[in-house]
Order: structure tokens, then C-alpha cells, then sequence
């Protein structure tokens, strides 16, 4: 078991470009979750999904933003034209079973829009 | 979801117990109390929940008053590693509860030496 990896663990792009992020969950976690936390805050509840199936997206979720979960294993998550308010630490989660609520996180993505 | 109160900040000892409170005192008959913390520079951490009961496991332990209004999670002895942001979240059990965890800001603890 070697936790949830994300993957880059840092990314600048310039306004205007997209860009991609991974997140491998514990195997054999079913759920998988995605989280933003800018400067000072609590993180934020963006979308998850049971296996590969999305079930729930935040309205913080705009059009620009898609996540996948192929296979049920590794997500995705993608940011078209990317804004300078995108910028944040973008996290990912996974339990396993009915233990929704006891999340194992990974080190997160943090991006920077310039 | 019931709100939950925390303080800003709190400092404690290295080695001595630290305290943190949390208030709930809008909180449901099947909603649960869950604690996480957040070392600087990685994501969040799972710690210990409850629902009336006291527990206790190998990271802390938890306080639930009697009414449920409000409880309290003890790290029985601080290190400079327990230094985080701590966060007390308040919801119902699964499966009405997807797992969407909502964070407050959460308390700011600095164990000091």
C-alpha cells in the first residue's frame, strides 16, 4: 500500500492553456474524491466518483473543468483554459467500502496560473 | 449539516496534552463527529469520529459531551510533529452521507518546545 500519489506535484501554465492532473488511489478503494484548497482555507469539495461512475460535481465545477475515472482505477483531472482564479492546491481522495468519511488524501497538485 | 465552531488558534507544550474544542451545539440525533488535521504541505488526514461514545485510537482521543453539543479532541502528548491545522466536520453516516467532506478553517495548532 503506498497511498494516494498525484501526479505533477507542480504545475505553472500560462492563462488561457489547459492543463491535466492525475491521482492514483489506494487499490481497491472504490471511491475516489476531489478537493481544492486555495491559500487560507479549508479544502474544497469539487466532484467524486463510486468506481468509474461520477456520481456528484460541485457547482465550483465550471464547464472548463472534466474529471474521468476510466477502468475504475486513476482519475483525471482537466482544466481548459485555464484562469488565474484556478490556481489552488488541487487534492485527491479514496476510501474504501462504506467508510466514505475516512478519506486517505495525497499530496495534492498545486497549480499556478500566471 | 450542523455548523461547527472552532477557535482560530491554540498553542500547546511539546509533550503536554492538547485540547481542542469544537462546537456543534446544532448537531442531529445521526450525525457523526469527525476530526481530521492538515500538516503543512500535504493533504488532510483522517484522525478519529464518534457519535455519542468516547473513543480512542493510536492518534487521539474523542470527547463527546453528554448533550452533543459540542466535543473536544485530545492529543494526550504533543510532539512538534502533531503542529497542523485540525479540523472538526460534522455530518450524518453513510449511505445518505456520499463522503463529501466539508472543511471549515479549522484550528491552527503550534506545539512549541
Amino acid at each position: 500500500d503506498t497511498g494516494v500519489s498525484q501526479n505533477p506535484r507542480h504545475k505553472i501554465t500560462k492563462r488561457g492553456q489547459n492543463v491535466t492532473f492525475r491521482c492514483d488511489p489506494i487499490s481497491e478503494h472504490n471511491r475516489l474524491y476531489w478537493y481544492r484548497q486555495t491559500l487560507g482555507q479549508g479544502p474544497e469539495f469539487l466532484t467524486y466518483f463510486q468506481n468509474e461512475a461520477q456520481l456528484e460535481k460541485s457547482r465550483l465545477l465550471s464547464d472548463r473543468f472534466s474529471a474521468e475515472r476510466p477502468k475504475g482505477s486513476f482519475s483525471t483531472l482537466e482544466i481548459q483554459r485555464t484562469e488565474q482564479g484556478d490556481s489552488a492546491m488541487y487534492l485527491c481522495a479514496s476510501s474504501y467500502g462504506d467508510r466514505v468519511m475516512e478519506q486517505y488524501f495525497g499530496p495534492g497538485t498545486r497549480l499556478t496560473v500566471t | 449539516d450542523a455548523k461547527t465552531t472552532q477557535p482560530p488558534s491554540m498553542d500547546c507544550a511539546e509533550g503536554r496534552a492538547a485540547n481542542l474544542p469544537c462546537n456543534h451545539s446544532t448537531i442531529s440525533g445521526n450525525e457523526y463527529v469527525y476530526w481530521y488535521r492538515q500538516i503543512h504541505s500535504q493533504g488532510p488526514q483522517y484522525i478519529i469520529h464518534g457519535l455519542k461514545n468516547n473513543e480512542t485510537n493510536e492518534m487521539a482521543s474523542l470527547i463527546i459531551t453528554e448533550d452533543r453539543k459540542s466535543s473536544t479532541l485530545i492529543l494526550p502528548h504533543a510532539t512538534l510533529r502533531d503542529t497542523a491545522v485540525y479540523y472538526c466536520i460534522v455530518r450524518v453516516a453513510p449511505p445518505s452521507n456520499t463522503g463529501k467532506l466539508i472543511f471549515g478553517q479549522g484550528t491552527t495548532l503550534q506545539v512549541k518546545p
